[in-house]
């Protein structure tokens, strides 16, 4: 059975905090890990894609790393801000099919 | 350019009764993916349609369906419900297969089976 696990479950930072989440994957037959950001009553947001070991992505203070040696990508956001907070899930490519985390809940406060 | 959008946003059956919900792609978009997300629950992958074909499915049974329409637009199909099918119903669409590339997300339509 592939499993997708991110850590943590839930995240509570204060404005100007820089965190992390983690998610962990398969590292077999790997062909893509995707990052999205799922704001209350909107429609979940690509934020990356990944392809290669090694790859850093950036949009603005939202960095990723990807390692698919070992099955892990790591977010990052530097500088939070409360229109930060949503929930970021990621999702593993696997044989056309995307298997995806629960997701990291993040809250930020003003 | 259209993003991709669902029809209905919310809506409530019983249980045995048999449900439609509709789907647009984006626009330049030939792949359309649906995905269930129970409460609680990362989204689960239903089944994906390419160019009118299914391109893959999960673990759903049978009663639940799909269709892809010449203009790519996209129906999911399920029948007989049951109170465990309460869940929001998310598509998304990809250019060409969607093998790496991102999904763009409609808002989802909510079931809620009573």
């Amino acid at each position: 059975i592939l499993n997708v696990e991110q850590s943590p479950q839930s995240l509570h930072v204060q404005e100007g905090d820089s965190t992390n989440f983690t998610c962990s994957f398969p590292s077999s037959n790997f062909y893509a890990l995707h990052w999205y950001r799922w704001e209350t009553a909107k429609s979940p947001e690509a934020l990356f894609v990944m392809t290669l070991n090694g790859d850093e992505k950036k949009k603005g203070r939202i960095s990723a790393t990807l390692n698919t040696k070992e099955g892990y990508s790591y977010l990052y956001i530097k500088g939070s801000q409360p229109e930060d907070s949503a929930t970021y899930l990621c999702a593993f490519l696997n044989n056309r099919k995307l298997i995806w985390g629960l997701g990291t809940s993040l809250a930020v406060n003003p | 350019e259209t993003g991709v959008t669902q029809s209905p946003t919310h809506l409530i059956k019983t249980r045995g009764q048999q449900v439609t919900l509709r789907c647009s792609s984006q626009s330049g978009h030939n792949t359309v993916s649906w995905y269930q997300q129970a409460l609680g629950q990362g989204p689960q992958f239903i089944f994906q349609y390419y160019r009118e074909e299914e391109n893959g499915r999960g673990n759903f049974p049978p009663r639940f369906s799909g269709l892809q329409f010449p203009n790519y637009s996209s129906e999911l199909n399920v029948n007989a419900l049951e109170l465990d099918d309460s869940a929001l119903y998310l598509c998304a669409s990809s250019p060409e297969g969607g093998r790496t590339g991102e999904l763009f997300f409609g808002e989802g339509s909510r079931l809620a089976v009573l």
